[in-house]
């Protein structure tokens, strides 16, 4: 059973860059046929996918964010990691990772991390 | 893009009760749909993929169809643990990108 666990900084000041890591064990984030992406959940809103990446490193970005977002991946660490740059309160959010499962529609999620935009 | 369109935004309901949740497409995805439960301050869980196909664990009173722009969640017998907010959810093949309804949250009645 796939596990995943976010990491990182829970209060980021304005302008700055939020940075967070997903932490995979259970399962290799070098797996074929599975993709790996960031979500995030303003609170009290809905679900907004930020992007995805692929072993190989290939990424695929939302547009409203694409000129801010950077997601990576380390296959020796089986982790992925994300970046959102120029932060300002409206990027408040809980941050999930997940596991893609694209020919099922399946997606597997970590337990989130909330981040707060705050001087 | 394709939009997803859930209704009724919010539902109260008793327990023993059946209900049945929608979200309709802007465009056909075949059944390239999954049915998301997410309760206050926990992650999203998934309860059905491939838009009628049950998750490991999840009680067999869920359950999911439809194909194209039409799906629908159904709760048999509504249980205390299945008041939450629920999403469907649209992952693309490729790109692999996600896009979610806007959620039904079902409350007690």
């Amino acid at each position: 059973q796939v596990q995943l666990q976010e990491s990182g900084p829970g209060l980021v000041r304005p302008s700055e860059t939020l940075s967070l890591t997903c932490t995979v064990s259970g399962g290799s984030v070098s797996s074929s046929g599975y993709y790996w992406a960031w979500i995030r959940q303003p609170p009290g809103k809905g679900l907004e996918w930020i992007g995805t990446i692929y072993h190989t490193g290939s990424t695929f970005y939302n547009s409203s964010l694409k000129s801010r977002v950077t997601i990576s991946v380390d296959t020796s660490k089986s982790q992925f990691s994300l970046k959102l740059s120029s932060v300002t309160a409206a990027d408040t959010a809980i941050y999930f990772c997940a596991r893609l499962e694209v020919t099922i529609s399946s997606t597997d999620w970590g337990q989130g991390s909330l981040v707060t935009v705050s001087s | 893009d394709i939009h997803l369109t859930q209704s009724p935004s919010f539902l109260s309901a008793s327990v023993g009760d059946r209900v049945t949740l929608t979200c309709r497409a802007s465009q056909a995805i075949s059944n390239y749909l999954a049915w998301l439960q997410q309760k206050p301050g926990k992650a999203p869980k998934l309860l059905i993929f491939a838009a009628s196909s049950l998750q490991s664990g999840v009680p067999s009173r869920f359950s999911g169809s439809g194909s194209g722009t039409e799906f629908t969640l159904t709760i048999s017998s509504l249980q205390p643990e299945d008041f939450a907010t629920y999403y469907c959810q649209y992952l693309h093949t490729y790109p692999p990108r996600l896009t979610f309804g806007g959620g039904t949250k079902v409350e007690l009645k």
